[in-house]
């Protein structure tokens, strides 16, 4: 079945550590994004990607970075630069085509807690 | 920047009771607004709305979006413990292009009590 394919679910990492959140998709979708939740609050755009090798910042860009070597692949990197790491992430995808009015399709989430 | 408000940030009814949740958003070019409900994990998407006074139904969910006031509201009648959730409010701004990007509201977290 297609779908939108995040790992890992679990991640606990050190302080000072950087550490790489998995995105992948098979729904041929052209746009990819990666959002930050913190409990209880609503999603925080990190960073965006509309086609292969070119991508776009978010409203907290700051401390993460991400590639888009791949139409399937979206990988985001949490950085030590990032104060505060611990939230749950978000990937998703969006459908291609003109008037496209934006639904996004998510993945499963990584949750990411540093000690 | 776009900017996307939801009230109340959080709500406790019990079973039964009719809630409505409101959003208002800021953003440059308007292209849609759209309702998610999260439990767990993903959120799952619930209406996508791009006109104005057209009402959207779903089961005991319904939407509608005022572009002149800038807002929109979902409403959730004879509400059930399978309705707690967050509800997630956002808005496309396409930017000049085809996908632009999804900006968020805070959430609104619904606790429906048996």
């Amino acid at each position: 079945d297609g779908g939108i394919t995040q790992s890992p679910k679990y991640l606990f990492r050190k302080e000072g550590q950087n550490v790489t959140l998995s995105c992948e998709q098979n729904l041929n979708h052209d746009a990819m994004y990666w959002y930050r939740q913190d409990p209880g609050q609503g999603l925080r755009l990190i960073y965006y990607s509309q086609i292969v090798n070119d991508f776009q910042k978010g409203d907290i860009a700051e401390g993460y970075s991400v590639s888009r070597e791949k139409k399937e692949s979206f990988p985001l990197t949490v950085t030590s630069a990032q104060k505060n790491p611990t939230a749950f992430y978000l990937c998703a995808s969006s459908k291609p085509g003109q008037g496209n009015t934006g639904e996004l399709f998510f993945g499963e989430g990584s949750r990411l807690t540093v000690l | 920047e776009d900017k996307v408000v939801q009230s109340p940030l959080s709500l406790v009814v019990h079973e039964g009771d009719t809630v409505t949740l409101n959003c208002s958003y800021e953003v440059t070019n308007f292209r849609s607004l759209l309702w998610y409900k999260q439990e767990k994990k993903a959120p799952t998407f619930l209406f996508m709305l791009t006109s104005s006074g057209i009402e959207k139904k779903s089961g005991r969910l319904s939407s509608i979006l005022d572009k002149k006031e800038l807002s929109s509201i979902l409403n959730i009648t004879a509400t059930q413990t399978g309705d707690s959730a967050i509800y997630l409010c956002a808005v496309r701004d396409p930017g000049g292009t085809s996908y632009g990007k999804l900006t968020f509201g805070q959430g609104t977290i619904l606790t429906v009590h048996p």
